[in-house]
């Protein structure tokens, strides 16, 4: 079955330093790749998303990159504040189906 | 405009007891999900429904029933709740594929404890 991977599990920064998360599908029929961030206790809220048509997208501070090739994207978010702590989670959605699957989670911590 | 309503938001049920988790979403959407959240597993897809009247099984459907009479709602049903239910569920919402959008919508979450 689809499959989504991601690493890594936990990562620490400095404050004003640059955080990359990186995802690996395995259905190459995937077509569409949100990111969520999740802070304690709340629900799940996109950030950024990006099409299998488009290999980069950017808003402001956040940028995400997709290798199709290689089935790999990445979430990278520069110039890190303390209020980008949070989980990070990135999903694949399959062509023709409505299922998104997730991978399990980065704990982000930004250090003051 | 409350987006994805859900409802209890904590309930605790003993082993055997069954309950149902409601969910209504405001936004029209055609499709709608069921996910449980657990320490160091991410989000895991239990059922979702593509449009109203039909359901399919995520990752893990066992132990869970659903259905989806009316387009606006979603419901999970735990039929003898086990303590490997003790969980946090979110329902999710979206636009069909090709519609605006494209994203999913969560739902603040119900915290189910089973003892």
């Amino acid at each position: 079955g689809e499959n989504v991977e991601q690493h890594p599990s936990t990562l620490s920064v400095q404050e004003g330093d640059s955080a990359v998360i990186k995802c690996t599908y395995s259905d190459s029929a995937s077509n569409y790749f949100p990111w969520y961030k999740q802070e304690l206790g709340k629900r799940p809220q996109l950030i950024i998303d990006i099409r299998s048509n488009v290999g980069e997208k950017k808003d402001q501070r956040i940028a995400v990159t997709l290798n199709k090739t290689a089935k790999h994207f990445s979430l990278h978010i520069t110039e890190t504040q303390p209020e980008d702590s949070a989980v990070y989670f990135c999903a694949a959605r399959t062509s023709g189906t409505y299922k998104y699957i997730f991978g399990t989670g980065t704990r982000l911590k930004v250090l003051a | 405009n409350a987006g994805v309503t859900q409802t209890p938001k904590f309930q605790v049920l003993k082993t055997g007891q069954s309950m149902t988790l409601q969910c209504a979403q405001d936004m029209n959407h055609n499709s709608m999900y069921w996910y449980r959240q657990d320490p160091g597993m991410g989000l895991r897809l239990i059922y979702y429904s593509a449009s109203e009247g039909t359901t399919d099984k995520g990752e893990v459907p066992n132990g869970y029933n659903v259905s989806r009479l009316k387009k606006q709602n979603f419901l999970l049903g735990l039929e003898s709740a086990a303590p490997s239910q003790t969980s946090v569920y979110f329902c999710a919402s979206s636009y069909p594929s090709g519609g605006p959008g494209n994203t999913i919508y969560f739902g603040e979450g119900s915290w189910l404890t089973v003892v």
